[in-house]
């Protein structure tokens, strides 16, 4: 399988549920984001992994946890939500670094999550 | 810091209609540009980009310039199909040497009627 894939495509949970969010990428990519995508509000960027190592935490409330065990895989554990969390979470990989130039990333097709 | 304005939408046209998406940005140097579109139910995907200024970039009939001189990358598209409705967003990566996580637009919906 090539690109980007993000399981689950849907997750409907409550607010005291445990689950995760799983993204895998084919490519050979060294960057991995989590972008939080909210009805009528800008794409907001979560969280950078470069070489296994986060980069970027854009304040996120500690109920959204990443984990990047290696360069291919990237997780979103989300434990103790509340409802504005439901929102479409959007997965991307790049080959990226500081000499690298037009930054291309690619998108996986999203997480629907509804937090009830 | 890095920043994206594009306007606001949705943007609504008729089949055959021609399509200008404004974008206009605030950088330091000379970052590359990027349009992203994203179809219902999926992930935002490349578009088009531009690397330098005067650049010119283009696919599936859209097109767009990279002006140095008015910080623009506009999006255009002489006659635009149904298939074409989605959001589209504009994008920059720094240049190379600083940060390469690129700032994204809030992007603009466009909805074409046949």
């Amino acid at each position: 399988e090539t690109g980007v894939t993000q399981t689950p495509r849907h997750l409907v949970m409550g607010m005291t549920n445990k689950k995760s969010l799983k993204c895998e990428q084919h490519l050979g990519h060294n960057a991995m984001y989590w972008y939080k995508q909210s009805a009528k509000k800008p794409l907001e960027l979560m969280f950078v992994y470069s070489l296994e190592e986060r980069v970027e935490n854009n304040s996120v409330p500690s109920r959204f946890s990443p984990e990047c065990p290696n360069s291919s895989h990237l997780f979103l554990h989300l434990h103790t939500l509340q409802p504005e969390d439901s929102a479409l979470y959007l997965c991307a990989s790049s080959q990226a670094g500081p000499l690298s130039g037009a930054n291309v990333l690619t998108f996986g097709a999203g997480s629907r999550l509804t937090v009830l | 810091g890095n920043s994206v304005t594009q306007m606001e939408g949705p943007v609504t046209l008729s089949e055959e209609a021609f399509l200008t998406i404004n974008c206009t940005y605030t950088a330091t140097g000379y970052p590359s540009l990027f349009w992203y579109v994203q179809y219902p139910g999926e992930g935002l995907q490349l578009l088009l980009k531009a690397t330098k200024a005067d650049d010119k970039g283009s696919n599936k009939g859209f097109e767009a310039t990279y002006r140095k001189e008015t910080t623009s990358f506009h999006l255009e598209k002489g006659s635009v199909q149904v298939s074409d409705s989605a959001v589209y967003f504009c994008a920059l990566s720094p240049p190379s040497g600083g940060s390469y996580i690129p700032t994204f637009g809030r992007g603009t919906s466009l909805i074409v009627h046949p």
